[in-house]
């Protein structure tokens, strides 16, 4: 069974601060993919990486796929009040089907 | 439609009755992914249909839960005889047949089982 495991499972800061949540695996992903879920609405996709090693930067958001394809990590730089919500990784299971981490519930205080 | 439209947005039913939620994908997207999110809690895997291969029904909690997709686009989730701790938010999401490709998720149906 392939499970992805993210940690931790809530955190809460104050505006301007770094943070980095994590994405692990016992199992290989081709790719893995990062969502944002804020309240009552569903999940939007923020990036997808492909490549084991690869890091992509979204303004203040730097993800990091390992080099083994196994493990991700979302970096956030001065947390922001609108950067509040529920963090989901997600990647391609063995039948096709999206399997998505329970995620990261993240509140930034003013 | 421009978006994955689910409907009831909210359903309120008592404990036993059946109760039926509705998906209507992105036109053209061949997979579509039903999911349940109790309260504050990640995305728990309910079923996957992949355009005319056989649906992914690894993630039914009980028999009491069923899916169908007609004609490869509109979805519906049954669940029968309706237990409290069926309460919870369910998603939808549809994708193009593309590895890697994005899930476009509906806004949910929150089921509140009295």
């Amino acid at each position: 069974t392939q499970l992805l495991e993210q940690s931790p499972q809530f955190l809460s800061i104050q505006e301007g601060e770094n943070l980095t949540v994590y994405c692990n695996s016992s199992s290989v992903f081709s790719s893995l993919q990062w969502y944002r879920q804020e309240p009552g609405e569903g999940p939007v996709l923020l990036v997808t990486v492909v490549t084991g090693g690869e890091v992509k930067k979204l303004k203040r958001l730097t993800f990091q796929f390992g080099d083994a394809r196994k493990d991700s990590s979302l970096h956030i730089t001065a947390a922001q009040t609108g950067d509040t919500g529920l963090y989901l990784c997600a990647g391609v299971g063995s039948q096709g089907n999206l399997i998505f981490g329970k995620g990261t519930k993240l509140s930034v205080k003013p | 439609g421009a978006g994955v439209s689910q409907s009831p947005s909210n359903k309120v039913t008592e404990k036993g009755k059946d109760v039926e939620l509705r998906c209507d994908p992105i036109s053209g997207h061949t997979a579509l992914y039903w999911y349940r999110q109790s309260l504050g809690q990640g995305l728990e895997f309910l079923i996957y249909f992949q355009g005319n291969s056989a649906p992914d029904k690894s993630g039914l909690p009980s028999d009491r839960f069923s899916a169908e997709r007609t004609g490869g686009s509109v979805s519906t989730l049954t669940i029968q005889r309706t237990q409290q701790e069926d309460s919870a938010v369910y998603l939808c999401a549809s994708s193009s047949q593309w590895v890697n490709t994005e899930a476009f998720f509906g806004q949910g149906t929150r089921l509140t089982v009295v």
